[in-house]
Order: C-alpha cells, then sequence, then structure tokens
C-alpha cells in the first residue's frame, strides 16, 4: 500500500459544482497535513494546511480524519480557474527536517 | 510568508555538460532542504535531502555522483546535474519548510526545466 493515496482523476465538472477529493495515508503516526495545488509545469503552492478540527477557506474546506486516516478538501461554488492538480501531503511532525510524502495528486477539470 | 528563490527557471544544455540549480531561502534559515524531480504527467518524485553542513542523503536510485548536492550555508543548496543526458530532461524543484512555519507547510523553488539536447 503507497504510503499516501489520492484518486488521480480527473474530475470534470461543471462551474459551480461542488467537488469533494479524499487521501489517506498509511502513517498513523503523521502530524502535518496540507493541500497544494499545482497548475501544469508550475511548482506546487499551499493551498491550505489541514487542521484536526477542520479548517475553511472561502469555498474552500479541509478535514482531518485521524481515527480513518484521511484528509479531504471540498471545493464549493467551483471556478474555471480552479483547474489545477491537488496535491495531498503528509508529514510525519511539524519540523522542517522531515520529509513529507506527496500523493500522486487529483486532476481537477472545470468547465463552463 | 517563506519564500524560496530558485534559479534558473529554464536551461537548455548540450549532453555531457553540467548545469547548477541554486535554491535560496530568502526570509528564513533552511538546515534541511528537499530536491523534486517531476517528468510530464507524473508526480513529484524525492531526490534527495539536503543537510546544512553535512552530507545529502539520496533516495534509491538516485546517483549521488550524478546529482551533486550542496548546502553550504542555511540559506543556499545547490544541485548539480553532471554530464547531463537527454533523459535527465526534466522539472527539478527545491522545497523547504522554514523552521516553526507551524501552518506555512514546505515552500517551493519556482523550479528548474531542464533540457538536454
Amino acid at each position: 500500500r503507497k504510503e499516501v493515496e489520492q484518486d488521480p482523476g480527473p474530475f470534470n465538472v461543471p462551474e459551480g459544482a461542488t467537488v469533494a477529493f479524499n487521501c489517506t495515508y498509511s502513517n498513523s503516526a503523521s502530524q502535518s497535513f496540507f493541500w497544494y495545488r499545482q497548475d501544469c509545469r508550475k511548482e506546487p503552492k499551499l493551498l491550505m494546511s489541514v487542521y484536526s478540527s477542520g479548517n475553511e477557506d472561502g469555498r474552500f474546506t479541509a478535514q482531518l480524519n485521524r481515527a480513518s486516516q484521511y484528509i479531504s478538501l471540498l471545493i464549493r461554488d467551483s471556478k474555471l480557474s480552479d483547474s489545477a492538480t491537488y496535491l495531498c501531503v503528509v508529514s510525519p511532525a511539524s519540523g522542517g527536517s522531515y520529509i513529507p510524502t506527496f500523493g500522486r495528486g487529483t486532476s481537477l477539470i472545470v468547465h463552463p | 510568508g517563506a519564500v524560496v528563490s530558485q534559479h534558473p527557471s529554464r536551461v537548455i544544455c548540450k549532453s555531457g555538460t553540467s548545469v547548477k540549480i541554486e535554491c535560496r531561502s530568502l526570509d528564513f534559515q533552511a538546515t534541511t532542504m528537499f530536491w523534486y524531480r517531476q517528468f510530464p504527467k507524473q508526480s513529484l518524485m524525492l531526490m534527495a535531502t539536503s543537510n546544512e553542513g553535512s552530507k545529502a542523503t539520496y533516495e534509491q536510485g538516485v546517483e549521488k555522483d550524478k546529482f551533486l548536492i550542496n548546502h553550504a550555508s542555511l540559506t543556499l543548496s545547490t544541485l548539480t546535474v553532471t554530464s547531463a543526458h537527454p533523459e535527465d530532461s526534466s522539472f527539478y524543484i527545491c522545497s523547504a519548510r522554514a523552521q516553526g512555519a507551524g501552518g506555512y507547510g514546505y515552500t517551493f523553488g519556482s523550479g528548474t526545466r531542464l533540457t538536454v539536447v
């Protein structure tokens, strides 16, 4: 089993739709969780950190389920500009020297 | 927020030559930096972990003599692709995380697109 697994998609949704991605991780000792966004031929950029209590940033909501070892990302009212690959990132601890593990990414295509 | 500067952003070189890629943390000190490679339509692959003042740790299958990493200061790590060949053509990205960053996560450089002809 891979350490971090994501459905590669693509998820093809119309503008205005709500879409959700899940990511499962195998290391129960994981402490830090993130969602990144990567546009074609660009570097990944932090979308949001994921906290145990769940967190929301505008149209984006991230949640963590430690018991089931998965994190989720919900995007409401999808925009064309949301089209990108969304990467789930898990780290064993909060320090900067701990190697993060990336999922393969989930591709989202928002169409008019 | 934490910023990582990477350059060059794009380089085209002849087969057999060496290419150096620099990665700088601009507003924080990075004792550890990560180097990744990404081929088209594939996920990020960790190549090595660069540690300030000590030898880098390479992932399995990555040739340390071909991909030389130097992390001489707390703000600079370099990756040198030696004797580059067309199969080394890829997108190389560095990453670091500011200490005590909390929710900052890992910051990436803008990447270097290497084309070996």
